[in-house]
């Protein structure tokens, strides 16, 4: 299995939905990160989890709780979300953290 | 100041042609990424390289480090290949976090 794969594809939400975003890989990545993308910008990193323990939190606000179970699940919470949050929503792994990275599909998220 | 710089902002072609894009950074960097991203969202890595030149397929990186500079090259270009082109940086020192170029936009005609 050679993917990142990213759950769902599609979100729509409302500003006091509770919602989570799920991304899962079976690399044996140790490393792995979410991004916020809007239109026609480059990537924005959010968080980095390097063994399972979160090393990189970029300033993101509260309302974005990202959690990591175990080494091949990484989940993004979202709750009392704000219509700028609306965004494509990028998870990525890498071997370990400054190799390759290897993206997932995305998940593009409207908050309503 | 890590800067990324691209050029060109976009490129249209027709289908066969040989296609060049260009990044420039500013300081001394740990590795440089070719990322592509079609319309829809999803980033595939191209390449991943510190030195020297690499080749895949139809694809080809190549990176000065003196000059401060990487191209990446797509021989026969075919419209499948139109996507955005994003090449990023990365720095032993800021935990090899990416610093993104603003992208290429590449069409290519048939």
């Amino acid at each position: 299995d050679t993917e990142v794969t990213q759950t769902p594809k599609h979100l729509v939400m409302g500003m006091t939905n509770k919602k989570s975003l799920k991304c899962e890989q079976h690399m044996g990545h140790r490393a792995m990160y979410w991004y916020k993308q809007k239109a026609k910008k480059p990537p924005e990193l959010m968080f980095v989890y390097s063994y399972e323990k979160l090393s990189i939190n970029e300033s993101v606000p509260s309302r974005f709780s990202p959690e990591c179970p175990n080494s091949s699940l990484l989940n993004l919470h979202l709750h009392a979300l704000q219509p700028e949050d609306s965004a494509l929503y990028l998870c990525a792994s890498s071997p370990y953290p400054g190799t390759q990275q290897y993206f997932g599909p995305g998940t593009r998220l409207t908050v309503t | 100041k890590n800067e990324v710089e691209q050029s060109p902002q976009n490129l249209t072609a027709q289908e066969g042609e040989f296609i060049t894009i260009n990044c420039s950074y500013s300081v001394g960097i740990s590795a440089l990424h070719w990322l592509q991203q079609h319309p829809g969202g999803g980033i595939v890595s191209l390449f991943m390289l510190s030195s020297g030149k690499k080749k895949h397929g139809r694809l080809i990186a190549t990176i000065n480090i003196q000059e401060k500079h990487s191209s990446l090259h797509i021989t026969a270009s075919h419209p499948r290949d139109s996507a955005v082109y994003i090449c990023a940086v990365s720095f032993a020192y800021s935990n090899y976090q990416l610093i993104w170029g603003a992208g290429t936009k590449l069409i290519i005609k048939p």
